[in-house]
């Protein structure tokens, strides 16, 4: 079965502190990956995405991700948070019909 | 590239009317989505416009509802004889290629009262 999870339904951090937020995928063909981020009221927005390539992609807003097939994981990364980054973070695995983890909240304490 | 644009942002109705929602494309993609949110969970596939064909359409959508592209633009997504349990966040999203992340609009909240 196709399949996202993202393990932490929530997050907190401390400005200025690295953030790693997780993806687990179970899809039976080549996957395209993707992350979005989800502000209060506002709708999704891309920060990166995954096909083929350099297993290390970089996105918008700082954020990075790494692709690793043997984990089935592509995780999210950003060395130092903003209070602005704050948000819905969601993976989804494709390439057409996406299929969404129930997405992990990130709080960040100043 | 104005993004994507819906319409309403918001509706309230009550359970048994008929709504229906706009979604305006970028102007170059010609696929266009349709998705379901609902508080705490992530988007639920709806249905899928490639130009004006609607190629797939999930069983999440009842017969209640229907979309339409009429001219490969813009595209529509009414509820018939609405239900509470309809309430959510309509999300429209468009893209150029297979595997381009989606340009997603700000969503249409509606409410069933």
């Amino acid at each position: 079965a196709q399949s996202v999870t993202q393990p932490d339904i929530h997050i907190t951090v401390s400005e200025g502190a690295s953030l790693e937020l997780r993806c687990n995928y179970s899809y039976g063909a080549t996957p395209y990956l993707f992350w979005y981020v989800q502000s209060p009221g506002q709708g999704l927005q891309l920060l990166l995405k995954y096909f083929s390539g350099d297993t290390l992609v970089q996105g918008i807003k700082g954020f990075e991700a790494e692709f690793k097939r043997s984990q089935s994981s592509f995780n999210l990364r950003k060395p130092s948070v903003h209070w602005s980054d704050a948000a819905e973070y969601f993976c989804a695995v494709g390439p057409r019909k996406l299929i969404w983890g129930l997405g992990t909240s990130l709080a960040v304490n100043p | 590239d104005t993004g994507v644009s819906q319409n309403p942002r918001h509706k309230i109705t009550k359970r048994g009317q008929n709504v229906t929602f706009r979604c305006d494309p970028i102007s170059e993609h010609n696929r266009l989505y349709w998705y379901r949110q609902t508080l705490g969970q992530g988007p639920e596939f709806l249905t899928y416009f490639q130009n004006e064909a609607q190629l797939e359409k999930s069983r999440l959508l009842s017969d209640r509802f229907s979309a339409e592209r009429p001219k490969g633009s813009f595209s529509t997504l009414e509820i018939q004889r609405t239900e509470q349990g309809d309430s959510a966040m309509y999300l429209c999203a468009s893209s150029r290629d297979r595997g381009d992340g989606y340009t997603f609009g700000s969503g249409t909240r509606l409410t069933v009262v």
